[in-house]
């Protein structure tokens, strides 16, 4: 299995920050990468997929880049609803393995 | 819009058979280029793929638990079922159903809101 590890896990940010989370895969995965944010008791919300690509809807805040094993994504400027737990995934190959997550706190 | 939602009991016990149903709206489970999903995350922990189902009715499990795992599709009803067998406190989890979409995008673009299900005696 691809094995996905991201940092930080739990980063303490304000409101108008620039946050940066990064994703790193144990082996090369190209561009077969999405982000994900979840929030309790809400349905999970793709923003980027293919690394780079911001899904229909989302704010262009976010942004995503990176190719091969490392990949990051960007919040340019935190919002109060941006304040939720991040999760990258690797499509690259199944079984689909998620990074272990990035709790971004107040 | 398509929207997806889970349905199923909240609390099982040890070894019994979990059964959940993903209903789908907006949308037809016999449409190409979807792959119709189980993600699970238990408790403090992260998300875990448990394995999709295509239109044609070939499916694709996670290794760690293929000989659990049966993923199925009602086109009648729209739906697609999770039947996990023997379960255990391990299995504690929030379930969530997810669709996959190929074709240049390769994620899960639309999720259900999750049901939590608990495995206790």
């Amino acid at each position: 299995d691809i094995q996905m590890t991201q940092s930080p896990s739990s980063p303490s940010a304000s409101v108008g920050d620039r946050v940066t989370i990064t994703c790193r895969a144990s082996q090369s995965i190209s561009t077969y990468l999405n982000w994900y944010q979840l929030k309790p008791g809400t349905a999970p919300n793709l923003l980027i997929y293919a690394a780079s690509s911001l899904q229909s809807g989302v704010p262009s805040r976010f942004s995503g880049s990176g190719s091969g094993t490392d990949f990051t994504l960007t919040i340019s400027s935190l919002q109060p609803e941006d304040f939720a737990t991040y999760y990258c995934q690797q499509s690259y190959s199944p079984p689909h393995t998620f990074g272990q997550g990035t709790k971004l706190q107040i | 819009q398509v929207q997806l939602q889970e349905s199923g009991p909240g609390l099982m016990k040890p070894s019994e058979t979990l059964s959940l149903t993903c209903t789908v709206s907006g949308g037809s489970v016999s449409s190409g280029g979807y792959y119709w999903s189980w993600i699970r995350q238990p408790p403090r922990k992260g998300l875990e793929w448990i394995g999709y189902i295509y239109s044609t009715g070939s499916t694709n499990y996670n290794p760690s638990l293929k000989s659990r795992v049966t993923i199925s599709l009602d086109t009648s009803k729209n739906q697609f079922s999770l039947k996990l067998s023997s379960v255990s406190a391990a299995d504690t989890a929030v379930y969530y159903c997810a669709r996959y979409r190929t074709r240049a995008v390769e994620a899960f673009d639309i999720w259900g809101q999750g049901t939590m299900v608990t495995v206790s005696s």
